[in-house]
């Protein structure tokens, strides 16, 4: 099982929020992780968005809207990026990443889709 | 500001080695650490490993360990990611990029990429 899970695709409309989940391996605790977010847009390298541990330990990227912010929902040991006033220019992929057995850790990725 | 600039692409045969270099710029090279990134056309990403600029300190993900070295030259301010035994599921983009915080091995400065086919 991979050590991090996040759907493949969302889809939201522009002006909502949408929510995407990094989901840790059974096992491991969420609330002992920092979680890290990353935009790519298409033909582009990544982007560093944020890193969420709690509200006393999170950091916003540099230049980063603050309509993107980090949380965790501890029932379901998951990260959560949240992304409010959703505008065109968000769509792309966003992944996740986590330090784990000595090394960094990123999710599959998720295809957010403004529509 | 931070500015990362890597190597042309290059095109090598199954077999051979290939070297990407990252020039950096715009902060002070010996403070932060070095990570390589892949991802192959369509898929996500995969940490390869990181380096320290302070002292060569490397650490490799399993995945490529044997196959990788990544360098450091602090007199020109430039990384280098030697991969070996290239395989055709080494066809992919490889990106450096400089950790978010001192020593983290968390990437958060990209450099633009370097396109690696492998093709006989």
């Amino acid at each position: 099982q991979a050590v991090l899970t996040q759907p493949s695709s969302l889809s939201a409309s522009p002006g909502a929020s949408a929510s995407l989940t990094c989901t840790l391996r059974s096992g491991l605790n969420i609330d002992t992780y920092r979680i890290y977010w990353y935009q790519q847009k298409p033909g582009s390298p990544p982007q560093y968005l944020l890193r969420y541990k709690s509200d006393s330990d999170k950091q916003q990227g540099s230049g980063v809207p603050s309509r993107f912010s980090g949380s965790k929902d501890v029932s379901a040991n998951a990260g959560i990026l949240l992304i409010s006033g959703l505008q065109s220019e968000d769509e792309a992929d966003y992944y996740c990443l986590v330090w784990h057995s000595s090394a960094p850790v990123f999710g599959g990725g998720t295809k957010l889709t403004v529509l | 500001q931070v500015h990362l600039v890597q190597s042309a692409a290059e095109v090598k045969k199954p077999g051979a080695s290939v070297k990407v270099s990252c020039k950096a710029s715009g902060y002070t090279f010996t403070t932060y650490g070095i990570n390589w990134v892949r991802q192959a056309p369509g898929q996500g990403l995969e940490w390869m490993g990181w380096i320290s600029a302070h002292n060569g300190n490397t650490n490799y993900a399993q995945n490529f360990q044997g196959r990788v070295t990544m360098t450091t030259d602090t007199s020109t301010t430039t990384a280098y990611m030697e991969l070996t035994s290239l395989g055709s599921d080494d066809t992919a983009m490889y990106y450096c990029a400089r950790d978010v915080d001192v020593l983290t091995a968390i990437p958060a400065y990209w450099g633009q990429g370097t396109l690696v086919i492998v093709s006989s």
